[in-house]
């Protein structure tokens, strides 16, 4: 079936720094691509939609310029977290569906600490 | 109100239980519902469609009732690995973007 890949699964950073979280699709061509935050006990919320070929948009509340989102190709799509801070440490997925009406796989998740 | 509005729980069951969680939803232009489990500090998986007429597989019924705008899903004869959290997805037509309630937890104990 098809599978959406999220690289890193774990990453600790030091505040201030920025952290790269790259999301594949890797047996379908995704011209949208969504990145969610999870924080404990908390539903998933919606950050982004990541478009191929042109810029992202983003949900209220979610300040594009420290959330910078790349979809530079057909299958994959990245989430730059710059300058985190200890409030940025979340559980971050990506998602991306075949097609508009199946349903979405999800990649690994992301868990960000930043210390 | 929320557009997805889920019990927390946690349900808390014994092994060989019923169980069965509610999902409502606000916006009536939904068209496209689906429950999605997820285990701790993992991706949501898909774990069944939900269609008008309900569906069934294996120990999961999923329902659908559009004039009270909520979904349903039952766990027949639950087992150990059945503990997790379950999503309800709700997805309104003509948007490609789904709306996820905060999850049900379960604990099925011995």
């Amino acid at each position: 079936g098809a599978v959406v890949s999220q690289h890193p699964s774990r990453v600790i950073c030091k505040s201030g720094t920025s952290v790269k979280i790259e999301c594949r699709s890797l047996d379908f061509q995704a011209t949208t691509m969504f990145w969610y935050r999870q924080f404990p006990k908390k539903s998933l919320m919606l950050m982004a939609t990541s478009n191929e070929g042109s810029k992202a948009t983003y949900e209220q509340g979610v300040e594009k310029d420290k959330f910078l989102i790349n979809h530079a190709s057909l299958t994959l799509s990245t989430l730059t977290v710059t300058s985190a801070h200890p409030e940025d440490s979340s559980f971050y997925i990506c998602s991306a569906r075949p097609h508009e009406n199946t349903e979405a796989f999800f990649g690994q998740g992301t868990r960000l600490t930043v210390v | 109100r929320k557009e997805v509005e889920q019990d927390p729980g946690p349900f808390n069951v014994p092994e060989g239980a019923t169980v069965a969680f509610n999902c409502t939803y606000s916006n009536s232009a939904s068209q496209s519902f689906f429950w999605y489990r997820q285990d701790c500090r993992k991706e949501p998986k898909l774990l069944m469609s939900v269609y008008s007429s309900g569906n069934e597989d294996g120990r999961f019924t999923a329902q659908l009732n559009r004039a009270s705008q909520y979904i349903s899903l039952l766990i027949r004869d639950s087992k150990l690995s059945d503990s997790a959290t379950y999503l309800c997805v709700v997805k309104r037509g003509g948007s490609y973007i789904p709306t996820f309630g905060r999850g049900t937890s379960l604990i099925v104990h011995p």
